[in-house]
């Protein structure tokens, strides 16, 4: 399996504010997703990230809220925008390349005041 | 709607017993399902997958059992060890082809092992 390096792996923020998470993988991947998984719960998917185009997001996610970006087959962001305590929660990237297995980086924890 | 959920939110088992962990789904569309452990602080990882034209898969320690007919899933992990203690996630993959891949999680069952 490919190893998915996720920066922030853990932020503090302060209501009102963004913050964008960098995943980065270490070998090129055909597909890339971003999850988030609340206390306690199971991951719920946001959107997959797309190289070169639009994210797809899927249904209670927009692009407004959860911006996404890839410009290319190793890297993608996720931004959280005008964070609220609700938004709290660990972020998760995953990849999966060709018929592989889909994998997962370690996650981010934010915490919003 | 379509989901993929689980029987029992914990189970708590002793050092070497065996440890089973069921799932039902609801998509019978579904190309295969995964098991995943994750443990504390830490993402999801890969354990097991079948594929939805078997009924049976075995790994090391793990076996994965699927039965298509009352749409169940299980995951068997033999002589359980401290270091299974996790939340085992059963996880639904629908391909419809192209970039139509996705990947759908249940509730997660956390498994604790009694030394």
């Amino acid at each position: 399996s490919a190893v998915i390096s996720q920066k922030p792996s853990r932020d503090i923020c302060q209501r009102g504010t963004s913050l964008t998470i960098q995943c980065q993988v270490d070998s090129q991947v055909t597909m890339m997703f971003w999850y988030r998984q609340q206390p306690g719960q199971s991951l719920t998917l946001i959107a997959t990230a797309n190289q070169g185009s639009e994210a797809t997001y899927e249904s209670g996610f927009v692009i407004d809220k959860f911006p996404i970006s890839r410009p290319n087959l190793t890297f993608s962001t996720l931004t959280v925008s005008n964070m609220s305590p609700e938004d709290s929660s660990i972020y998760l990237c995953s990849a999966r390349r060709n018929a592989g297995e889909l994998f997962f980086g370690e996650g981010s924890r934010l915490t919003v005041l | 709607g379509e989901s993929v959920g689980l029987h029992l939110p914990t189970l708590s088992v002793q050092e070497g017993d065996n440890s089973i962990i069921n799932c039902a789904y609801s998509n019978s569309a579904s190309d295969y399902f995964i098991w995943y452990k994750q443990e504390s602080g830490k993402g999801p990882q890969f354990i097991i997958d079948i594929r939805s034209n078997m009924d049976k898969r075995q790994g090391q320690r793990v076996t994965v059992l699927l039965n298509k007919t009352v749409k169940h899933l299980s995951l068997q992990i033999a002589a359980t060890q401290p270091g299974d203690s996790a939340v085992y996630f059963c996880a639904e993959i629908r391909n419809s082809g192209g970039s139509n891949y996705k990947l759908t999680f249940g509730k997660g069952t956390l498994l604790t092992v009694n030394p």
